[in-house]
């Protein structure tokens, strides 16, 4: 089992260009999410999916747009980057477990805007 | 609606000795809570979670956490820090409902002082 993996680990965006953040995971978990983590501002959510088909809104979902392709994939979209969105951006994916939700999260990837 | 608060962004502790890093939470239902740690440029790692089945909960690396539902608190605690703790570490939230959001507090990053 690969886990939750991230593509691509780092990238650099002038203000403007759009680029997509692909997560994947192998353990066949239902939902999916995607995190901002910002120094002092701890773990933000952005988007979640509670399953394939399913994306709702997080804390902070302005600029940006999911896709949930498949029960694998749940990708994030920024159209056009800001330097607001410079950040390290976490996927993770769940399961339920004894009647709760376990998370497990990628590796992360960190964009800057320029 | 959950919250969780983490009283610190940092804390210090010297080797060998007790570490306390504490998380507040505020939910309208029994909650699930969870402990993260993230190692420097790596993801979240789960330390511990409660679910009700016992309010001291024991996790990895010799960690572990009280719920006490009167002081709505889950603080985190080791009796003898060491070096390899040095990480942020942060508090989640979640209720009882499948596929609910997991709330994060804003992360205490743990020095260890030699």
């Amino acid at each position: 089992n690969a886990g939750v993996t991230q593509t691509p680990k780092f990238q650099v965006l002038k203000t403007g260009q759009s680029m997509t953040l692909q997560c994947a995971q192998d353990m066949n978990h239902n939902s999916m999410y995607w995190y901002r983590q910002d120094p002092g501002m701890g773990l933000r959510l952005i988007y979640y999916s509670a399953s394939e088909g399913t994306t709702d809104k997080g804390e902070v979902p302005n600029g940006y747009n999911v896709s949930r392709l498949n029960k694998r994939e749940f990708s994030l979209r920024l159209e056009s980057a800001a330097p607001s969105q410079t950040s390290v951006y976490f996927c993770a994916s769940s399961e339920l477990r004894g009647g709760f939700e376990t998370q497990y999260f990628g590796p992360g990837t960190r964009l800057l805007v320029l | 609606a959950q919250s969780v608060t983490q009283l610190g962004s940092h804390v210090s502790v010297s080797e060998g000795a007790l570490v306390l890093l504490r998380c507040n939470y505020s939910s309208s239902v029994p909650p699930y809570l969870f402990w993260y740690v993230q190692y420097p440029n790596q993801g979240l790692q789960l330390l511990l979670k409660y679910t009700s089945a016992a309010t001291l909960v024991k996790g990895i690396n010799g960690f572990e956490a009280e719920f006490k539902k009167s002081e709505t608190s889950f603080h985190l605690t080791k009796p003898s820090a060491h070096m390899s703790d040095a990480a942020e570490y942060f508090c989640a939230v979640s209720d009882r409902r499948r596929d609910d959001k997991i709330i994060f507090g804003k992360g205490t990053r743990l020095h260890i002082l030699p």
